[in-house]
């Protein structure tokens, strides 16, 4: 029944590690992204995908490669972790009408939140 | 089941009108309650409430929680133009699993 999930809720990993989020969404969205809440709270977007191909790649590591297999899931793998990358990572989808180009408001239904602790 | 329920969905008013927006919620181990304001892309971050009774202020924005009723409001005092946005309410919790529940926002247009 879940509308936005993600897996896992909880990341304990080493420094130089390689791991990955993944999220599906059963609203039948065109479009997904991926957020980095900091440690202020303030939600950094990262990435977005609207039918499976990339739109938004903000200043974001290469280390972090996001894949879209299909417009229902959008997955976040991440090269050689570091201590920085320590965060809660939220999936989002949205049901955008002017894709791909600039953002009509629509709502945004998040995850739960993935939280990424590097030790 | 966890869930947290924003009202109204959606409002209209018009320029200098007060709005009120509500958030109520129920989760178990509560840890906090976020405000967000959504317009373009990146919700952008209000505020973080976790005590009850202790009001938050940002300029014409103000926000309070009730522990014991499981609920906040989002006060827009003197509202402009500016202020229309998707707010979105956030609880954190921690019931068995970490998590956080979104409500699914209040949608507020003002009118010049």
């Amino acid at each position: 029944d879940t509308a936005v999930s993600q897996t896992p809720k909880y990341l304990v990993t080493q420094m130089g590690n390689d791991k990955s989020i993944k999220c599906e969404q059963n609203l039948g969205h065109d479009t997904m992204y991926w957020y980095k809440q900091d440690s202020k709270k303030f939600l950094k977007i990262m990435f977005s995908y609207n039918n499976k191909e990339l739109i938004i790649n903000e200043t974001v590591p290469n280390r972090f490669s996001p894949k879209s297999p299909d417009k229902a899931h959008l997955n976040l793998h991440i090269n050689s972790l570091e201590l920085g990358d320590s965060a809660v990572y939220f999936c989002a989808s949205s049901q955008d009408i002017n894709p791909p180009s600039g953002y009509y408001q629509e709502t945004q239904y998040f995850g739960p939140g993935t939280r990424l602790l590097v030790l | 089941e966890d869930k947290v329920v924003q009202s109204p969905l959606s409002l209209v008013v018009h320029e200098g009108d007060t709005v009120t927006l509500n958030c109520s919620y129920e989760v178990t181990n509560f840890r906090s309650l976020l405000w967000y304001k959504q317009e373009k892309k990146a919700p952008t971050f209000l505020f973080m409430l976790t005590s009850s009774g202790i009001e938050k202020k940002s300029g014409r924005l103000s926000s309070i929680l009730d522990k014991k009723e499981l609920f906040s409001i989002l006060n827009i005092t003197a509202t402009q133009t500016g202020d229309s946005a998707i707010y979105l309410c956030a609880v954190e919790a921690t019931s068995g699993t970490y998590k956080y529940i979104f409500g699914t926002g209040t949608r507020l247009k003002v009118l010049a």
